[in-house]
């Protein structure tokens, strides 16, 4: 594998199950981040990483729970999510904050 | 004052023909300005990016035009392919934050007919 991979790639939950998301990056870089692209609106930016410390945290509802247990892996853990949580969460990450960062493919989420 | 706005949120160009999309933003303090390609099913790509210092950067048939006093800054697609049809985005952030913190226009679909 190579760049920045997603799993899984689709996900349908219910508001009362807990699932994760997981990235993991190939590049060798020391940030990571979450987003949550939903249509009709611009990328948001969730979650920063750096050197698997979190450096930002752009008001995301507590629902969400971030994990980097090291450079190379992200996790996005969901519990107790709403309908209005569907979109496509994206992981990047560059070699530092501030880098061009590189994207994975994304995992669709459908809460029901 | 974090917004970027990109218009138009769509465009149909012919083949061969220029695309143009346009950003403007408020924040004096961003300084760096990528644009990045998204194709259906993949994330986005950095295309091409600009810092504050030049006016314009050309990349094969994609340069941006940047004006500083106007706070704006535009992708210019020369003789557009079916191959260029994908989302744009603009993206705007402060080099020196701590976070790498980018904040994206809203995208705009291109679709290039044969």
């Amino acid at each position: 594998e190579t760049g920045v991979t997603q799993t899984p790639r689709h996900l349908v939950m219910g508001m009362t199950n807990k699932k994760s998301l997981k990235c993991e990056q190939h590049l060798g870089h020391n940030a990571m981040y979450w987003y949550k692209q939903s249509a009709k609106k611009p990328l948001e930016l969730m979650f920063v990483y750096s050197l698997e410390e979190r450096v930002e945290n752009n008001s995301v509802p507590s629902r969400f729970s971030p994990e980097c247990p090291n450079s190379s892996h992200l996790f996005l853990h969901l519990h107790t999510l709403q309908p209005e949580d569907s979109a496509l969460y994206l992981c990047a990450s560059s070699h530092r904050p501030g880098d061009e960062q590189f994207f994975g493919p994304g995992t669709r989420l459908t809460v029901l | 004052q974090q917004q970027v706005k990109q218009s138009p949120q769509s465009l149909i160009v012919q083949k061969g023909g220029i695309s143009i999309i346009n950003c403007a933003y408020e924040n004096t303090a961003f300084d760096y300005f990528p644009w990045y390609q998204q194709f259906p099913g993949k994330g986005p790509a950095l295309l091409i990016a600009i810092r504050p210092d030049v006016s314009e950067k050309k990349e094969g048939r994609f340069t941006i035009s940047f004006n500083k006093s106007a706070k704006q800054f535009s992708l210019h697609i020369m003789d557009s392919q079916p191959g260029d049809s994908a989302t744009y985005f603009c993206a705007a952030s402060m080099v020196t934050s701590n976070t790498g913190k980018l904040i994206f226009g809203q995208g705009t679909t291109l679709q290039v007919k044969p």
